[in-house]
């Protein structure tokens, strides 16, 4: 099984700010088969990039992903106050799909 | 418009069994592999399987295979979700969704308590 470490746990940051997230998969993704999600309270996640840097439909272009092998990220280029959620990254590549632990991006 | 409706919310007794089921519509069902995410109060996202609408191939997590059984009925379009005998510690939100595409049921609640 593929374990997904996500770092930091927790974000704090201001609107405005850059936001950069780490997705380390403990065995190398034979393909770029990485999604990032955001989630906010009491709602379901959205997707935000799959292929590891294909920004799913209608997501603003503030939101990049990028890596491969076992290293990706998440950026979020000036955080709007619509941005603090937790973020979730998940490998799809090799069963079983897993997520990893989260990341919270909050309000400093 | 493409989506994934989900049944409701249940509250159940630990032994009883349930079956939830996801409905999807305005794509092609059989295109697509649906999976079914539990998250626990509180928690993260778990990934516990998924199925091949197209011929019912399906996988699951080590961590679930065994306890729930995934399922389809092409004829209606719904993938299922279904346990024989429920546990206290399967009280989470179920979420069925469609990797890559960004298709999510809104979530189904399930409560399971003496």
């Amino acid at each position: 099984e593929i374990v997904l470490t996500q770092s930091p746990d927790t974000l704090s940051l201001s609107p405005g700010e850059r936001a950069t997230l780490s997705c380390r998969a403990s065995q190398s993704l034979t393909s770029t088969s990485l999604a990032w999600y955001q989630q906010k309270p009491a709602q379901a996640p959205r997707l935000l990039i799959y292929g590891a840097s294909i920004r799913a439909t209608g997501i603003p272009d503030r939101f990049s992903g990028s890596g491969s092998g076992t290293d990706f990220t998440l950026t979020v280029s000036r955080l709007e106050p619509e941005d603090f959620a937790v973020y979730y990254c998940q490998q799809y590549g090799r069963p079983p799909w897993t997520f990893g632990q989260g990341t919270t991006v909050e309000i400093k | 418009e493409e989506q994934l409706v989900q049944s409701g919310a249940e509250v159940k007794k630990p032994g009883e069994s349930l079956r939830i089921s996801c409905k999807g519509s305005g794509y092609k069902f059989t295109d697509y592999w649906i999976s079914w995410v539990r998250q626990m109060p509180g928690k993260g996202l778990e990934w516990m399987g998924r199925i091949d609408p197209s011929d019912s191939d399906t996988r699951y997590s080590p961590s679930f295979e065994g306890h729930v059984t995934i399922s389809t009925d092409r004829t209606t379009s719904t993938v299922y979700l279904q346990w024989s005998s429920l546990k206290a510690s399967d009280t989470a939100m179920y979420y069925c969704t469609v990797v890559t595409t960004g298709y999510w049921g809104q979530g189904t609640l399930v409560t399971v308590s003496s």
